[in-house]
């Protein structure tokens, strides 16, 4: 069965370095998402990115963020100046068409130090 | 602020026995829900629903929604020890924006 795939798994980065974190949706999705879930807390949107362009954000998605299909199969999340309060799995999802159920990827564990 | 709720936070049973797990929201625009299992890794859809009163099964699981009361259920009947996991319930906007509940730890001990 098709499935998101992230990498890297586990990624640990020094305060104020930038990070990117990687993502291949569902090879014929249209739709793509970033959530993240801090230890113990809920999972929180992010982003969502359609046509090539960002149709929804949150206010955690700040100047610090920022989102790229740089080609037909990636889709990335890029954090310019990392903070400590970053720390949290990120999980990229997609979806088919808008009427269809969003499917996660194992996500990305960013650890901050 | 969109806001969903699930109850209970979590929940001890033993193999065999039904469990009840419910989620409440209050979603802006409101299109969907959907039900997740989390297990180690990547949340793993159940189940989406969309127009009231009609369940949905898979298996021992079943789901329902209330758009009425802004409520939904997921069952699990004759659980066993695979069934442990966290089940998140989302609200999803007509964006396609994912508003989740806190999840519900369902433990099921053999």
């Amino acid at each position: 069965e098709p499935e998101v795939t992230q990498t890297p798994s586990h990624q640990v980065t020094q305060m104020g370095q930038e990070v990117i974190l990687r993502c291949v949706p569902i090879s014929n999705h249209l739709y793509f998402y970033w959530y993240r879930q801090i230890l113990g807390q809920k999972v929180e949107f992010l982003v969502s990115f359609y046509n090539n362009e960002i149709s929804e954000k949150s206010e955690i998605f700040d100047d610090q963020f920022s989102v790229e299909r740089p080609d037909g199969s990636n889709f990335t999340l890029k954090i310019r100046s990392t903070k400590l309060e970053d720390s949290a799995m990120y999980f990229c999802a997609s979806r088919l068409e808008a009427d269809q159920p969003q499917h996660f990827g194992d996500g990305t564990r960013l650890s901050i130090l | 602020e969109d806001k969903v709720v699930q109850s209970p936070l979590s929940l001890v049973v033993h193999e065999g026995d039904t469990v009840t797990l419910n989620c409440s929201y209050e979603v802006t625009n409101f299109r969907s829900l959907l039900w997740y299992k989390q297990e180690k890794k990547a949340p793993t859809f159940l189940f989406m629903l969309t127009s009231s009163g009609i369940e949905k099964k898979s298996g021992r699981l079943s789901s329902i929604l209330d758009k009425k009361e802004l409520f939904s259920i997921l069952n699990i009947t004759a659980t066993q020890t695979g069934d442990s996991a966290v089940y998140l319930c989302a609200g999803v906007t007509s964006y396609g924006k994912l508003t989740f509940g806190q999840g519900t730890i369902l433990t099921v001990h053999p």
